[in-house]
Parts: C-alpha cells; structure tokens; sequence
C-alpha cells in the first residue's frame, strides 16, 4: 500500500469548516484513500473512502486531486465532537486487505 | 447498530504473568484483525483471520503472542508472558471480507497495563 503524509495537528474553530491535507504521491491506479477517525481512548471510526471522484457523506466529504497524488478531507462545520486524531490510509479495496495506519492528524477543535 | 464487542475494557496485569483478550466481531464478518496501539501512535496490525485462518500474523511476536479464532466467529488474543513494553490498546476488527465491501469496524479495545 501507497505511504501517506499528514500534519502530525491542526486546530480548526468550531462550526467552521476543517480542512484535513494529506498527500499519496506513490499511489496506484487501483488503490482507493480512506479516511477513519479515532476519537480519544475509542476505536477507530470509518468516515469515507474514494477512488479518484469526490465523494461525500453525512459526515464528511473529500476530494481528491485529478492526479491523485493528494486528498482533502472537509468537516463541513466542525463541532467539539470533532476532536480526534484523523487517519488517511490508501489501499487496494479488496476483500480482507489490511489497513495500514500511519501518525495521522491531531485534530483540536476550539469554542 | 451492530458493534464489535470486546472484553475486558481495562486489564492490569504484572509482567510475567499471562493475560487474554476477547473478541465478538459483527455477525457474518469473515475478516478479524487484531491491532496494538501504543500510546501516541497509530495502531499496528498483529494478525488477521479470514474465517478460521490466519492470512497476516507477520507482526506478531510469537514468542509470547497467540491468537485464535476456533470456529471462525470470536477470537481471543493471549499473551504469555506479558511484559512491559506490552502495555498499550489492543483493538479488534470485522469486516465482511466480500468484495467491495471492505470497511472495518473497530471494536472500544482493551487497554493493558504491565506493572
């Protein structure tokens, strides 16, 4: 599976937009990005995943360069329940494939 | 919402002695995942199961480290003996394992601690 990089934190306001940066510059063609969320002393939590479109849910929504190379997810309005560290993880969508978590994004939302 | 269920959610154990984990993936998940996540860091996978089989056990230390999933429901993970260095959040996860249906769902971990 493709490396990716993150900012190890970032603070966003609350019911402002947050925008999470990451960069997989040796993606492959097959290889989707994910985005999962873990906040403190819990397991960590889907949000989305994409291949190449953009994609959106109930929770977030992220896009993804035409080359592929970088993603960002967006918090539409970030609330306090927000804080969390943000992990964006590539890898091939295919039965049983592993997740491969690196450092991710401390994300602190403040009042 | 169906959850993956793990026990306990909090062990203190002192080093050499043996502890175990348990895990209840959600019904009719084929794939499990054992991860150990040291405070501060991402979580780092130990061993895999589809069904009964283990698929990825390249990261865990067999040594002291053994994981089962008998009839390919539960799993329990048992370190003998633990250490100090093992003290971290141990999590479980299930996903259906079926084509493009991959997502995993964790389950709250169990956090141990070696004194």
């Amino acid at each position: 599976d493709a490396k990716t990089t993150q900012p190890p934190s970032m603070d966003c306001a609350e019911g402002r937009a947050a925008n999470l940066p990451c960069n997989h510059s040796t993606i492959s063609g097959n290889e989707y990005v994910y985005w999962y969320r873990q906040i403190h002393s819990q397991g960590p939590q889907y949000i989305i995943h994409g291949l190449k479109n953009n994609e959106t849910n109930e929770m977030a929504s992220l896009i993804i360069t035409e080359d592929r190379k970088s993603s960002t997810l967006i918090l539409p309005h970030a609330t306090l329940r927000d804080t969390a560290v943000y992990y964006c993880i590539v890898r091939v969508k295919a039965a049983g494939n592993k997740l491969t978590f690196g450092g991710g994004t401390r994300v602190l939302v403040k009042p | 919402e169906a959850e993956v269920a793990q026990s306990p959610r909090y062990k203190i154990t002192e080093k050499s002695q043996a502890v175990a984990f348990w895990c209840d993936p959600i019904s009719g998940h084929a794939t499990l995942y054992w991860y150990r996540q040291i405070l501060g860091q991402g979580p780092e996978l130990l061993v895999q199961f589809q069904d009964e089989s283990v698929v990825d056990d390249s990261q865990l230390p067999k040594d002291r480290f053994s994981a089962e999933r008998l009839k390919g429901v539960d799993s329990t993970l048992k370190i003998q003996p633990a250490e100090l260095g093992d003290s971290a959040m141990y999590l479980c996860a299930s996903s259906l394992g079926q084509a493009g249906e991959v997502e995993a769902f964790f389950g709250q971990g169990t956090r141990l601690t070696v004194v």
